[in-house]
């Protein structure tokens, strides 16, 4: 079936980087793009950024401009998040999305990764 | 940046009622609006595209309307499952699909 599997959660000091991955399977993975969202504790969504796992083309949320970093490799279907100079604003769950079957509304979830930046 | 902006921030509702949750864009985003239900743990559902249609499996008694810059939500009768947070997304605008902040669906 169509999913996305998410890698684990991570515990990061302020400072460092952190690197998510979303593995997709169950359909084409370049024919889809995918999106990052994420959701701080008690909080909203947040739009991240997109990147297209054909080309690798990206396009980031000017919040996160210079600090996040979007690449796929196309022989395992996995996209991957890397947020640097992390503080502790950036404690949140991390979502990839696609939108598949309806427009550009995001029908198909990572289950999340917590990301807790702590000293 | 288009900026969505949902009300009432929370809605309490008795179950079998009705509830209206509204979404307003600052500017007009046509139709390309989706509507989302979370509940606690879990990642978001998608329930409707294109502000009125629903997803695949999504029940008749979620409704959407609208167009432009005002958009509604309704669930004509609550049921025990229902009660979650909901959020409203753009899509009109490339390459940001902005949310709003969520209205969140409490049993009365």
């Amino acid at each position: 079936q169509v999913q996305l599997v998410q890698s684990g959660a991570e515990v990061k000091k302020p400072g460092a980087s952190v690197k998510v991955s979303c593995k997709a399977s169950g359909y084409t993975f370049t024919s889809y793009y995918m999106h990052w969202v994420r959701q701080a504790p008690g909080q909203g969504l947040e739009w991240m950024g997109i990147i297209n796992p054909s080309g690798g083309s990206t396009s980031y949320a000017q919040k996160f401009q210079g600090r996040v970093t979007m690449t796929r490799d196309t022989s395992t279907s996995t996209v991957y998040m890397e947020l640097s100079s992390l503080r502790s604003e950036d404690t949140a769950v991390y979502y990839c999305a696609s939108p598949r079957s309806y427009g550009d509304a995001f029908d198909i979830w990572g289950q999340g990764t917590m990301v807790t930046v702590s000293s | 940046e288009i900026v969505m902006t949902q009300s009432p921030a929370t809605l309490s509702v008795s179950p079998g009622e009705r509830a209206t949750l509204s979404c307003r864009a600052s500017q007009s985003v046509s139709s390309n609006l989706a509507w989302y239900q979370q509940k606690p743990g879990q990642a978001p559902r998608l329930l409707i595209y294109g502000a009125s249609t629903r997803a695949t499996g999504i029940p008749a008694r979620f409704s959407g309307s609208g167009s432009g810059t005002e958009f509604t939500l309704t669930i004509s009768s609550l049921q025990s499952e229902d009660f979650a947070v909901y959020y409203c997304q753009q899509y009109n605008n490339w390459p940001g699909k902005t949310f709003g902040q969520g209205t969140k669906v409490e049993i009365k």
